[in-house]
């Protein structure tokens, strides 16, 4: 089965630095990479995904990309404010009848002011 | 729109009691799959339903197991709880189509066995 490898597992960075959290999987038939963000209490909310036939994916501050050669995908976040501070999930879509969602271990990430 | 509604939001059991959690999915949405999280860790798969039925199953005992309703909604019921049964428990729902990749969460219900 699909395994998906998350790095790090903690990181700080100042207001207005910005992030960036790296991702692996093992499975060259998924094709479906999406990244999660989830706050104390709640259940993840996605922020941004990538399929993969597209190498790089914007949105304002949040940006994808994904290396299916490498096996590998990453989030950047510019311009970290207070309020990405939250722990961020990637995860990864096999296709076929298979179709399961396989999450990383998460980055905690702390936008200090 | 509502989306993912989970219930209850939280719950106490005793070990060796049983438990059923309940979701009813994103309207539009067809297929409903169980998430097991605990504490500080990524969700773990335990289920997918679709048209009532067991579609696939995670790495999971057999204490594990649930339920479809006509209107697509869902049972999680878990049987002779365990003290590492204790997490967070995801419903999230999609729609079971080769185009169509998006996954709903709710937000979860979190489960404490004592």
């Amino acid at each position: 089965g699909e395994n998906v490898e998350q790095h790090p597992s903690t990181l700080s960075v100042q207001e207005g630095d910005s992030a960036v959290i790296k991702c692996t999987y093992s499975d060259s038939a998924s094709n479906y990479f999406p990244w999660y963000k989830q706050e104390l209490g709640k259940g993840p909310q996605l922020i941004i995904d990538i399929r993969s036939n597209v190498g790089e994916k914007k949105d304002q501050r949040i940006a994808v990309t994904l290396n299916k050669t490498a096996k590998h995908f990453s989030l950047h976040i510019t311009e970290t404010q207070p309020e990405d501070s939250a722990v961020y999930f990637c995860a990864a879509l096999t296709s076929g009848s298979a179709r399961q969602l396989t999450f990383g271990s998460g980055t905690q990430l702390t936008v200090l002011p | 729109d509502a989306g993912v509604t989970q219930s209850p939001t939280h719950l106490i059991k005793t070990r060796g009691q049983q438990v059923t959690l309940r979701c009813s999915p994103k309207s539009g949405h067809d297929t409903v799959s169980w998430y097991q999280q605990a504490l500080g860790q990524g969700p773990q798969f335990i289920f997918q339903y679709y048209e009532e039925e067991e579609r696939q199953r995670g790495n999971f005992p057999d204490r594990f197991s649930g339920h479809q309703f006509p209107n697509y909604s869902s049972e999680l019921n878990v049987n002779a709880l365990l003290l590492g049964d204790s997490a967070l428990y995801l419903c999230a729902s999609s729609l079971l189509d080769r185009d169509s990749y998006g996954y709903t969460f709710g937000s979860g219900t979190r489960l404490t066995v004592v």
